[in-house]
């Protein structure tokens, strides 16, 4: 089945303990982004990656950093967690680099992260 | 820099009535325009895609319209159901991609 897979779903953690949210692709699908969703402000793009080891900043990237060492993965890292970036993550991919714009986003389920 | 709306942000009609969602966006230099489903705590579901050259999408009791010249776009729901009750958000893909904050509908039996 075609999915994006993101792990956790939950996470409750506390300031400053680094962590990871992992996001997996099994459509071969080359451009991958993340976002969180918060109460008022609708989604928000925080990094995206056109291909294998390119990335770029979306509009709220500040506190985060990613990796794309792989075609499928896309990992969210967190290096040092605020109460700030409690919120809703959402990974989603799509396309292929020519075609990124014109297919479809695939989002995966979500990964609600609280940061006490 | 792309602004998206979506009007109303929440909707409560009975469940059979035909309803019309709209998304309008300020800059129309867009290659595509995607309609999307969530549901409470979960994550989005594509419905629709309109390219950029294109006027309108259907699927099933879905129509989606767009019309890049006044930055207008509309998801029409033919005879809704209970089933239908979720958050419908819009998405230009231009030099960005932008997200409206979403319409919340409830269908109600």
């Amino acid at each position: 089945e075609a999915q994006v897979t993101q792990n956790p779903r939950y996470l409750i953690t506390v300031t400053g303990k680094k962590l990871t949210v992992t996001c997996s692709q099994n459509m071969n699908h080359e451009y991958m982004s993340w976002y969180r969703q918060d109460p008022g402000l609708g989604l928000r793009q925080i990094y995206y990656s056109m291909n294998v080891e390119v990335t770029d900043k979306g509009d709220v990237p500040e506190g985060y950093k990613v990796s794309r060492k792989e075609k499928r993965n896309f990992p969210l890292i967190l290096e040092s967690p605020s109460p700030n970036q409690t919120s809703l993550y959402f990974c989603a991919s799509s396309g292929g680099y020519t075609s990124s714009y014109n297919s479809p986003l695939h989002f995966g389920n979500g990964t609600r992260l609280t940061v006490t | 820099k792309q602004e998206v709306t979506q009007i109303p942000a929440a909707l409560s009609v009975p469940e059979g009535e035909n309803l019309v969602l709209n998304c309008s966006f300020t800059d129309s230099a867009i290659y595509n325009l995607q309609w999307f489903r969530q549901d409470p705590g979960k994550g989005l579901t594509s419905l629709l895609l309109i390219q950029s050259s294109q006027r309108e999408q259907t699927s099933g009791r879905l129509n989606a319209s767009l019309d890049k010249s006044s930055g207008r776009s509309t998801l029409y729901i033919a005879a809704s159901q209970p089933g239908d009750s979720a958050t419908y958000l819009c998405k230009t893909s231009g030099s960005r991609l932008t997200f409206g904050e979403g319409t919340q509908l409830t269908v109600n039996p």
